[in-house]
């Protein structure tokens, strides 16, 4: 069974510009999460989707978006890029909503640098 | 509020030593337990997870945490470490309320 797969791998933009970043779970896994990676500051939670619907959001500002499609397959989104942006972004994926409760699959991540 | 504490940022040990990387949390009601690793250049994976029953939890590559509930820890431990445990390790709690919170990560590395 293929595993979680993000695109691109690697993006480097300027401020101000946008960014949208792609994650395809694992075939039959209907929630998607999204993290962004720091060193120093691990793993911060973005958004999840579950069945096309946002269900859970994390503490960042407004410029972050995402969607999932009917396939499940999901989609975020940066906007008005700033510096403090470059980071490593994460996809997980499960079976079922319950990001507590349900083991998580992540892929390799997206690293996105910001000059 | 919600927290998870790893307190060593970096280890450093030699190869056949034994580790211990400590985690407390802080969170309400029933809580599942995670450890999560990644491994240079590979994706973060689940190394072993808590949910309920024997608080002595294995997992893989003879790794095992010990959920201790009257002092919120969950701390992982391995008798002898290789040089291929050098790793990020990441402890996590979640709970019914569909959260999880993910510690800020402890790099190991092993001295071969």
């Amino acid at each position: 069974k293929a595993g979680v797969t993000q695109t691109p791998r690697y993006l480097i933009k300027t401020r101000g510009q946008q960014v949208t970043l792609s994650c395809s779970p694992i075939s039959g896994h209907r929630s998607v999460s999204w993290y962004q990676q720091t060193p120093g500051q691990g793993l911060q939670f973005l958004f999840e989707y579950f069945s096309e619907t946002q269900r859970n959001k994390g503490n960042f500002p407004g410029r972050f978006s995402g969607r999932q499609f009917s396939n499940s397959r999901s989609e975020m989104n940066v906007s008005t890029l700033e510096l403090g942006d470059s980071a490593l972004y994460l996809c997980a994926s499960s079976k079922s909503r319950g990001r507590g409760t349900d083991t998580q699959y992540f892929g390799p991540g997206t690293r996105l640098t910001v000059l | 509020a919600q927290s998870v504490s790893q307190h060593n940022h970096h280890v450093i040990l030699s190869e056949a030593a034994s580790l211990e990387l400590g985690c407390n949390y802080s969170y309400g009601g029933t809580v599942n337990l995670f450890w999560y690793v990644q491994y240079p250049g590979q994706h973060l994976q689940l190394l072993l997870k808590y949910f309920s029953g024997d608080p002595l939890v294995k997992g893989i590559k003879g790794f095992e945490a010990e959920f201790i509930k009257s002092k919120f820890s969950f701390n992982l431990r391995k008798p002898s470490v290789q040089w291929s445990d050098t790793a990020e390790y990441f402890c996590a709690v979640g709970g019914r309320d569909d959260k999880i919170i993910f510690g800020k990560g402890t790099r190991l590395h092993i001295l071969p």
